[in-house]
């Protein structure tokens, strides 16, 4: 049972426009999310988050979005460059009985930005 | 400043070989975990450490071990390796927002 789901495997989008990732996630104890970036051979890379107690969070070109009646989320970057070709992965995080946050990944989405 | 570093970079192992996978984070995190990446899988969690001396299952633990040797360092080990566990391993380190080190690139033939 996938408790975060990016059910976009791929996306392309133009240079210079709007890339929207989506996210959907099931689990009502989930109160952080995360979105990471991750080029191939290399490692995730923390990109940017949003607690549940808001509904949007902004960094630079990015934006994140959090709908918790619809247990949604979704990425925004504006305006796209080709350096933002990556998977995306989204994230849920929920606090653990050890003291430690454990992570539940999407599959992730490749985002080709195409000059 | 290193950030999560991992050793090795690649690994071939034969069925039935043993190896442990390194990890050390300089952020000073009290947290570690490992993960590993499967084709069309996203990360899943195998082990984590809230804490140094304390180690917990996460989502796919079987054939895995784990030692959290200090503040610093946690380390994976397969006892007797298996191809169903040929992936790309993960270390990473934090709370709410975990760094990752690069990875592992392992093969089980």
């Amino acid at each position: 049972d996938q408790q975060v789901k990016q059910n976009s495997p791929s996306l392309r989008v133009q240079e210079g426009r709007i890339s929207i990732l989506n996210c959907d996630y099931t689990n009502s104890m989930f109160d952080y999310f995360l979105w990471y970036k991750k080029y191939p051979a290399e490692g995730p890379t923390f990109l940017i988050s949003i607690s549940s107690i808001k509904d949007k969070n902004e960094d630079g070109r990015f934006t994140v979005f959090l709908n918790k009646s619809a247990k949604h989320l979704s990425l925004h970057i504006v305006p796209s460059q080709p350096g933002d070709s990556a998977v995306y992965f989204c994230a849920a995080s929920a606090l653990s009985g050890a003291g430690s946050y454990q992570l539940t990944f999407g599959k992730g989405t490749k985002l080709s930005v195409i000059p | 400043n290193a950030g999560v570093t991992q050793t090795p970079k690649f690994q071939v192992l034969k069925t039935g070989q043993s190896m442990t996978l390194q990890c050390a984070q300089d952020m000073n995190h009290n947290s570690m975990y490992w993960y590993r990446q499967d084709p069309g899988m996203g990360l899943r969690l195998i082990y984590y450490s809230a804490s140094e001396g304390t180690t917990d299952k996460g989502e796919v633990p079987n054939g895995y071990n784990v030692s959290r040797l200090n503040k610093r360092e946690f380390s994976l080990r397969l006892e007797s390796a298996a191809p169903s566990q040929t992936s790309v391993y993960f270390c990473a380190s934090g709370l709410s927002e975990q760094f990752f080190g690069p990875g592992t690139r392992l093969t089980v033939l």
